[in-house]
């Protein structure tokens, strides 16, 4: 099946500080692609959808100048936290579908964001 | 907008047994996708099964099957012969029919013990 990954699986940062998040489709090509966030022992919550080319889109009370993305290429998504706080520690997973025509969507494996 | 409520927080199930997920949803759509997603405690996201809304007949994979009650608008789970490793979070998630929209809309989620 398809591949998506994230880069870093794990990443520990100052407060104040930047730290920029990658999500790959390895084997098909992605137009769109998704940001989630999910707290310990909760749901899955959009973040924002992510448009090849173009801005993304922000879900209601998701701070887009704290969450820049950018969908530089059919197969790179990165999210950038900017001036983390330890707030905004949390598990942030990617995913993608195949196609626009599919219901396929594959999950990367998430990254965990540790804010200090 | 379209929500999913899963009613159980937690469930727990003797290994070789089956057990019932519960999940409702609200939407106003008529044509839609639904899926149940497994995340164990890798945290990968794995897709368990999905039903088509407009396809009458439950789906079925080997030990995972669905009820799907489109009137009731009620998407219950069945795991029949429960193995150590189903143990995980479940989450039950919607979609709007394909070209529409490909986000998913998640569940609050279930977590599901299988014990020994």
């Amino acid at each position: 099946g398809a591949v998506v990954s994230q880069h870093p699986s794990w990443v520990i940062c100052k407060s104040g500080t930047s730290v920029k998040i990658e999500c790959r489709s390895l084997d098909f090509q992605a137009t769109t692609m998704f940001w989630y966030r999910q707290f310990p022992k909760q749901s899955l919550m959009l973040m924002a959808t992510s448009n090849e080319g173009s801005k993304a889109t922000y879900e209601q009370g998701v701070e887009k100048d704290k969450f820049l993305i950018n969908h530089a290429s059919l197969t790179l998504s990165t999210l950038t936290v900017t001036s983390a706080h330890p707030e905004d520690s949390s598990f942030y997973i990617c995913s993608a579908p195949t196609s626009g025509s599919s219901y396929e969507q594959y999950f990367g494996p998430g990254t965990r964001l540790t804010v200090t | 907008a379209q929500t999913v409520t899963q009613s159980q927080p937690e469930m727990s199930v003797q290994e070789a047994e089956t057990v019932t997920l519960s999940c409702t949803y609200d939407t106003s759509e008529s044509n839609y996708y639904l899926f149940w997603y497994k995340q164990p405690p890798s945290r990968q996201m794995i897709l368990v099964i999905r039903q088509e809304a407009y396809k009458q007949q439950n789906a079925t994979e080997n030990r995972f099957s669905v009820n799907f009650q489109k009137a009731a608008k009620s998407f219950s789970l069945k795991i029949s012969d429960s193995q150590l490793g189903d143990t995980a979070m479940y989450f039950c998630a919607f979609m709007k029919h394909v070209g529409v929209s490909n986000m998913l809309t998640f569940g609050g989620g279930t977590r599901l013990m299988v014990k020994p």
